[in-house]
């Protein structure tokens, strides 16, 4: 498995709170992806990153911000978590170009209350 | 919404039986990519088909790409317990972004 590591690995939280995802991956890889997964729907992307602080929208990024000050690093953050962001959520790596290989990590399950 | 249907939703087979699952975008892909997810694990990458009309195999796998490059399909021959989980197709249109499909779960009866 590629070195991705996601933290925390679980989470609850009320909604209202702030939450924030990190993304970790040690292969140097220059895109980073944030995905939710909700059964029915599949993986849908939240945002994406092609550099360090250069990141585009997804299709599902209303409510979620993410930043990427280094190459390793890639934070998801809800502003103010909602019930309708309970989901599972992935992070992904690919190496230099966006038609290769997505490698996820491990995943969040984050439950809001 | 989603732009990339896959059918179907679920399927159980006896080990042994054959298992297919489709995959369909209303727009031409440049790529389209397959991805196995196991019960409470993370999508792991299986197999990248780009030109029209490509079939690829591994081992029982084998993966289809449309003439039209539309349309894809993933065949499993003769199921093992150690084929269930969810596979998803993930298509790409050109740029940066992979579309998914809803996924197919597959539960395979010893």
């Amino acid at each position: 498995d590629a070195g991705i590591t996601q933290s925390p690995r679980h989470k609850v939280t009320e909604t209202g709170t702030p939450v924030t995802l990190r993304c970790h991956q040690t292969e140097n890889h220059r895109y980073m992806y944030w995905y939710r997964q909700d059964p029915g729907h599949g993986l849908r992307l939240i945002h994406y990153s092609y550099g360090v602080k250069d990141t585009d929208k997804g299709e599902v990024s209303d409510g979620y911000s993410v930043s990427r000050s280094k190459t390793e690093d890639f934070l998801l953050t809800l502003e103010s978590a909602t019930s309708s962001q309970t989901s599972v959520y992935f992070c992904a790596i690919s190496e230099s170009v966006p038609q290769e290989t997505q490698y996820f990590g491990p995943g969040t399950r984050l439950l809001v209350l | 919404g989603q732009q990339v249907m896959q059918i179907p939703q679920y399927q159980h087979v006896q080990e042994g039986e054959d298992f297919t699952t489709y995959c369909n975008s209303s727009t031409t892909l440049s790529n389209i990519q397959w991805y196995k997810q196991r019960p409470g694990g993370h999508p792991v990458f299986l197999i990248q088909l780009v030109k029209s009309g490509e079939v690829k195999k591994q081992k029982r796998l084998t993966f289809q790409f449309g003439e039209a490059k539309k349309n894809s399909s993933l065949h499993i021959t003769a199921t093992q317990t150690t084929d269930v989980g969810t596979y998803f197709c993930a298509g790409r249109k050109g740029g940066n972004k992979l579309v998914f499909g809803a996924g197919t779960i597959l539960r395979v009866k010893s």
